[in-house]
Parts: structure tokens; sequence; C-alpha cells
């Protein structure tokens, strides 16, 4: 019931297009649900973040899409750049998992000029 | 300063070799967190440090050692590693020990055992 499913395991696109990772939980009990982005030789980096109480958060070219009836949200990237490269990582905290971030499996996106 | 700052970059060592993980942050973060990650996977916690006190342990192998000298500082120390133990260890930082308060990770230092 902990777990956090992210799809796809990679994910190439073409520059100014549109990027969709996905994931899905199973742990009605979590509450904070953040997107972080990972370049080769540094450190996850947060990048966005939703909480259960709103269906979308926009900042800049990414936006969150939250169902909660679905236990399923997703990470739109609109007009994708080389720059976008990254490994995406979705997670998933709340009570339960004593506020601790539970991790998706990661999505490494190759944007192609 | 919004870095949290991770030494050595990199680090070589025998299974037999004893060698400290250092971290430091000034951003005022009560909370420390060490993550381990091996290529092509999440982040996996290992400790987590609020207000200085060890609050969360993940049931890591006695090898490792954490210490929290002071609220800027986290240290790893490592004794008698093995060759799985190889992989990037990761500090990271938050507000209060909680995730939805947003980690800074480090860059890490990417740890070798020979």
């Amino acid at each position: 019931q902990q777990q956090v499913k992210q799809s796809p395991q990679s994910l190439i696109v073409q520059k100014g297009g549109i990027s969709i990772i996905n994931c899905a939980y199973e742990n009605t009990a979590f509450d904070y649900f953040p997107w972080y982005q990972q370049f080769p030789g540094k450190g996850p980096a947060l990048l966005i973040a939703i909480r259960p109480d709103v269906s979308e958060k926009k900042e800049g070219r990414f936006t969150i899409s939250f169902n909660k009836s679905a236990k399923q949200f997703s990470l739109h990237i609109m007009d994708s750049q080389p720059g976008d490269s990254a490994t995406y990582f979705c997670a998933a905290s709340g009570v339960e998992s004593n506020y601790q971030l539970i991790w998706g499996a990661g999505t490494k996106l190759i944007i192609k000029p | 300063d919004t870095e949290v700052t991770q030494t050595p970059k990199h680090l070589v060592m025998g299974m037999t070799n004893k060698k400290s993980l250092k971290c430091e942050q000034h951003m005022g973060h009560r909370a420390m967190y060490w993550y381990k990650q091996k290529a092509k996977k999440p982040p996996e916690l290992m400790f987590v440090y609020s207000y200085e006190k060890l609050s969360i342990n993940e049931s890591v192998p006695s090898r490792f050692s954490p210490e929290c000298p002071n609220s800027s500082l986290l240290n790893l120390h490592l004794h008698a590693l093995q060759p799985e133990d190889s992989a990037l260890y990761l500090c990271a930082s938050s507000q209060v020990g909680r995730g939805d308060y947003g980690y800074t990770f480090g860059s890490g230092t990417r740890l070798t055992v020979v």
C-alpha cells in the first residue's frame, strides 16, 4: 500500500512537444505529491508539488494533473526543451509514511533537438 | 545560501578502511537526511535527523554510522563496507523532518568500495 508506480521507464520527445509522465498510488492517506528532477551527477531537485485539494497546478511549462478518485497524478512538460532531459521522480507522502517520501521508480526523459 | 554541500565528491575505499562523508547546510533547516542511490533507481532513505536527534533509521547496517554534530552539519561514518555498498550517497535538508516541506539535496558523494 506504500508503493508509487511510475511510467514510462523512459521517454523520448521531440523538441517543442509535450512530455507526459504518470504515477499511481495506493494509499489514500497520502496527501502530498511532489515531482523531483535529477540531472546526471546531481542530486534531485524539487520541481513542483500538489496536494489533493486541487486537481491541477501549473508552474511555467510544468503542470501537475491530479485525479484523486483514480489515485493518479501526472507531470506534463509543455514545449519540451533539450535542457529538460533528465530523470524525473514522482513521490508521495502522508501520515502512514511518517511524512517521508515514497518514491516512484523514475523516468528518464530525452528531448531530441 | 540555498545549497547543501557534500564532500568528498568521489571516494574509493577498501573493505577494511574507515572513512567519513560530510554534509553542510546554512539554510537554517532543522532536518537532515542521508539517502543512498543506486544507478537508475530512486533514492533510498537511510537516516533522518530532526533537531539534531536521530529520528529515523531505516534498518541500515551498523557499518554505516551517522552523526549530527550541530544543526548545520551531518556526517556519515563508514567502516568495513562491502562492494554492494558502492552507490551515490546523497545528503538532503528540509525545514523540518517532513517530505512535504521539500528537500534540498546535495550533489552527492560517489562511493566505490573495492
